[in-house]
């Protein structure tokens, strides 16, 4: 079946731009999480959604940093005034977690290089 | 001190040697362990949870030691296919929600 999906793959833009990243997560699957990888690092985490609860927003480095997931599926992270540090690669997650909210494995997309001038 | 934390390495292994890799956590408070394999420029993608009774999977055993907050990932017999990043991840279920927590990983390059 189709995984997670991320678009775009790669994304180049200039300082002080924003920029809109798209996470489809895998049909059925309550839980979509953020993360951002920068070279050589490992994943920070960014902000976690599960079904209809309030997101975990506790990651987003800064008030620059939103994202939203309209109707449980699809998600959208917006950085804004982009900086040259917000360079890395961004990676969405998806798990299938349970009504009790049990950790699941997370499947993850290919991500999205984004590069600030 | 990081909350997750492992050797960079590299481990520069021969085919067919047997390595270890450790990890240890800072919260005592965490509930589900995992190590994660990543590799170059791609996504990581799950290899085994860890279990404290200590689990196999063919090749791969994981032991957790929560006296210590120690997790470690022995691989036997390795492959040249087995070259990547190994992460070490920590998730603690508080307050309705999952944390997890990556370690930064350990990188393994195995050679003929």
């Amino acid at each position: 079946g189709a995984g997670v999906s991320q678009s775009p793959s790669n994304k180049v833009t200039e300082k002080g731009k924003d920029v809109e990243l798209r996470c489809d997560p895998i049909s059925g699957h309550t839980a979509l999480y953020w993360y951002r990888q920068s070279l050589g690092q490992g994943l920070e985490f960014l902000i976690y959604f599960q079904g209809n609860s309030a997101p975990d927003k506790s990651g987003l480095p800064s008030d620059r940093f939103s994202a939203e997931r309209t109707g449980g599926s699809v998600s959208t992270l917006t950085i804004q005034r982009t900086q040259q540090e917000d360079s890395a690669v961004y990676l969405c997650a998806s798990s299938p977690e349970g009504v009790e909210r049990l950790y699941n494995e997370q499947f993850f997309g290919p991500g999205t290089r984004l590069t600030v001038l | 001190r990081k909350e997750v934390e492992q050797d960079p390495g590299p481990f520069n292994v021969p085919e067919g040697a047997t390595v270890a890799f450790n990890c240890t956590y800072s919260n005592s408070a965490s509930q589900s362990f995992f190590w994660y394999r990543q590799d170059c420029r791609k996504e990581p993608k799950l290899l085994m949870s860890v279990y404290s009774s200590g689990n196999e999977d063919g090749r791969f055993t994981a032991q957790l030691n929560r006296a210590s907050q120690y997790i470690s990932l022995l691989i036997r017999d390795s492959k040249l296919s087995d070259s990547a990043t190994y992460l070490c991840v920590v998730n603690t279920f508080s307050g309705g929600y999952n944390k997890l927590i990556f370690g930064a990983g350990t990188r393994l390059a195995v050679h003929p």
